[in-house]
């Protein structure tokens, strides 16, 4: 079945840029997805990014894809104490398909101010 | 945007009872909505599909018979735990697409923390 990977912990100081890496094993997945989930709260949709794509920017966050080697970078430019979170990659199968959304483990992103 | 709700946002039961969990869309229809399962500093586990007017559609090894699932609107959903045990002690989280649209996004509850003692 489908596998989403991710390192467990990042520690960054605040003002440095963050880099949270995925890697995934389903060759059709259509869309990518970075989700922030705060403590005891559901997730937070970020950005997400079409297979076809290799790159998306959004204000301080910017999305990478190589779809060749199965990899996706989140990079938060600025970090700030308020985007310590868990970030959750995820992957959804192929249009027509059972869309299942698959997601990764769970980087848990601590800011130090 | 969207928001979906979770009612409650915790609760605590005796082994052995039920437990009912809400999740309403509260400013759009939701044709599907999903049921996760995220045990401490782990992923989440799509548990069941949930359609409107149709029966849920779980995923391998979730016990249809212990995890009910009734989606009989297009803006609740309810996921019943019955006989629980600490086992199932976790945090459920429901999301919903929003009907007709082609967007990719789920929207996603707050969450409800199970305690079964």
């Amino acid at each position: 079945g489908e596998d989403v990977e991710q390192s467990l912990f990042l520690s960054v100081r605040e003002g440095d840029s963050s880099v949270i890496n995925c890697t995934y094993t389903d060759s059709s997945s259509t869309y990518l997805y970075w989700y922030k989930q705060e403590p005891g709260a559901g997730l937070q949709l970020l950005t997400y990014i079409f297979s076809n794509m290799d790159m998306k920017q959004d204000q301080r966050l910017t999305v990478l894809l190589n779809k060749k080697d199965k990899h996706l970078s989140l990079r938060i430019a600025d970090t700030q104490t308020g985007d310590s979170a868990i970030y959750f990659c995820a992957e959804k199968g192929p249009v027509g398909g059972y869309q299942k959304v698959t997601f990764g483990t769970g980087t848990k992103l601590q800011v130090i101010p | 945007g969207a928001v979906v709700s979770q009612h409650p946002s915790w609760v605590i039961c005796k082994s052995g009872t039920s437990v009912k969990i809400e999740c309403r869309s509260l400013d759009f229809q939701a044709t599907t909505m999903f049921w996760y399962r995220q045990f401490p500093k782990q992923s989440l586990m799509l548990m069941a599909t949930s359609n409107e007017g149709s029966k849920a559609t779980y995923e391998q090894g979730v016990e249809k018979d212990k995890f009910l699932i009734n989606h009989a609107s297009l803006t609740l959903s309810t996921l019943t735990v019955t006989s629980a045990h600490p086992e199932d002690s976790s945090f459920y989280i429901c999301s919903a697409r929003e009907q007709g649209s082609t967007s990719v996004e789920q929207f996603f509850g707050p969450g409800t923390r199970l305690t079964v003692l």
